[in-house]
């Protein structure tokens, strides 16, 4: 099993659509949750970023993490044919420097 | 103000060659990362630095060596490329390793 699990997709919804993006993960030791963007053929981009269990909201965006169920989600309102792209989970602990990354789930928001 | 700066974007090489790939970020971090970024795998952990004169290696270190030249550069070496080194490569830089800010990446085919 690895760590990180995450859908692959793709997810295709309409414009103006609640998204939900998720990852489940293994370890214990993990204290930091991240989301990044990624465009195709460009880096990622973090969009937000919790420390341990709790909400965080950033406009459109709102990340969860539940560390009972070693769940996390990221949650976009409004969605627009901007926000197509993949969506990479990312977690650190465990006294390593890098993240662990999920695979990253292909969003495609239609017009 | 450039970020991460990745090159070259774009390289062939053939089994058996040796190539540097170098990156070099102006955010004054002290902390360097390479990520390779295969289809189906995620981003995964080659090798990181955590300060200038300090080089780990990350979950996919083999056939790789790092150099960190100074606090703004860090390259990648494949000493003997093989088949399996085709990927795109990151690069990313942080202050604090949750908030890692990425390069654009070089695509790497090994024939």
């Amino acid at each position: 099993q690895k760590e990180v699990e995450q859908d692959p997709g793709p997810l295709s919804v309409p414009e103006g659509a609640i998204v939900s993006l998720n990852c489940t993960y293994s370890n214990s030791a993990f204290q930091y949750f991240m989301w990044y963007r990624q465009y195709s053929r460009k880096g990622p981009e973090l969009l937000m970023y919790t420390y341990s269990s709790g909400n965080k909201e950033d406009g459109r965006f709102t990340a969860q993490v539940d560390k009972s169920s070693k769940y996390i989600s990221l949650f976009i309102r409004d969605s627009q044919p901007s926000d197509s792209a993949t969506y990479l989970c990312a977690m650190r602990g465990g006294g390593a420097d890098g993240l662990t990354f999920g695979k990253g789930t292909h969003l495609i928001i239609q017009p | 103000n450039a970020g991460v700066t990745q090159t070259p974007k774009f390289q062939v090489l053939k089994t058996g060659q040796s190539m540097t790939l170098q990156c070099a970020q102006d955010m004054n971090h002290n902390s360097m990362y390479w990520y390779r970024q295969d289809p189906g795998m995620g981003l995964r952990l080659i090798y990181y630095s955590a300060s200038e004169g300090t080089t780990d290696k990350g979950e996919v270190p083999n056939g790789y060596n790092v150099s960190r030249l100074n606090k703004r550069e860090f390259s990648l070496r494949l000493e003997s490329a093989a088949p399996s080194q085709t990927s795109v490569y990151f690069c990313a830089s942080s202050r604090v390793s949750y908030e890692q800010y990425f390069g654009p990446g070089t695509r790497l085919t090994v024939t």
